[in-house]
């Protein structure tokens, strides 16, 4: 397979604990993305690299949230001191990022965090 | 600012019909657009992408038709099929000509019933 893929795809934890994704996007895809997703919403954008620069992030996107994406292949987001606020789907998504007209994102399956 | 809106929000048809799902956008200077397709609990699935160039694109029984000049598009699946039953989102870029992240609608829920 060689979609997006995220790890884990599920995950529970308290509130006030940290937990970190993994993505790992399609090979030779420059972008990559990533997306947080409530019950009945759209995708909701958090932030996307390039290569390996982090070039935009979302007013979602508080202090407590850091995502990197160290040698521009894999990218890990980090959340501290978890509220249930935090509880939703996150998604990842890459893409090509040379032509503007046709970059296609390609979304991954999802890790679902619910926060107790 | 884009905003993305899409009508109706819940959608159910019998077999075999033909249906048109809706989308509208705020801002017209966009690269594409894209109609994605998400089953429960499940990631997305990219449908079509239409360039801004483009004012139709196909794919099998999918049809997406795209008017910038009215901040419009459609999603048209003909024969519709019980395995058609998701939820079908399109997304623009944020408009004013940067690529970068894409705004989603809140999706129009389909079911199509035997």
């Amino acid at each position: 397979d060689t979609g997006v893929s995220q790890d884990p795809r599920h995950k529970i934890t308290k509130r006030g604990q940290n937990v970190t994704f993994r993505c790992d996007p399609i090979s030779e895809h420059n972008r990559l993305y990533w997306y947080r997703q409530t019950l009945g919403q759209g995708p909701e954008f958090l932030t996307y690299f390039q290569n390996e620069a982090q070039l935009e992030k979302s007013r979602l996107l508080s202090d407590r949230f850091s995502a990197e994406r160290p040698k521009g292949s894999f990218s890990t987001l980090e959340i501290q001191r978890t509220e249930q606020g935090d509880s939703a789907m996150y998604l990842c998504a890459s893409s090509f990022g040379h032509d503007p007209s046709t970059d296609t994102q390609y979304f991954g399956p999802g890790t679902r965090l619910t926060v107790l | 600012k884009q905003e993305v809106t899409q009508i109706p929000a819940a959608l159910s048809v019998p077999e075999g019909e033909n249906l048109v799902l809706n989308c509208s956008f705020t801002d017209s200077a966009i690269y594409n657009l894209q109609w994605f397709r998400q089953d429960p609990g499940k990631g997305l699935t990219s449908l079509l992408l239409i360039q801004s160039s483009q004012r139709e694109q196909t794919s099998g029984r999918l049809n997406a038709s795209l008017d910038k000049s009215s901040g419009r598009s459609t999603l048209y699946i003909a024969a519709s099929q019980p395995g058609d039953s998701a939820t079908y989102l399109c997304a623009a870029p944020p408009g004013g000509g940067s690529q970068g992240n894409l705004i989603f609608g809140k999706g129009t829920k389909l079911s199509v019933k035997p």
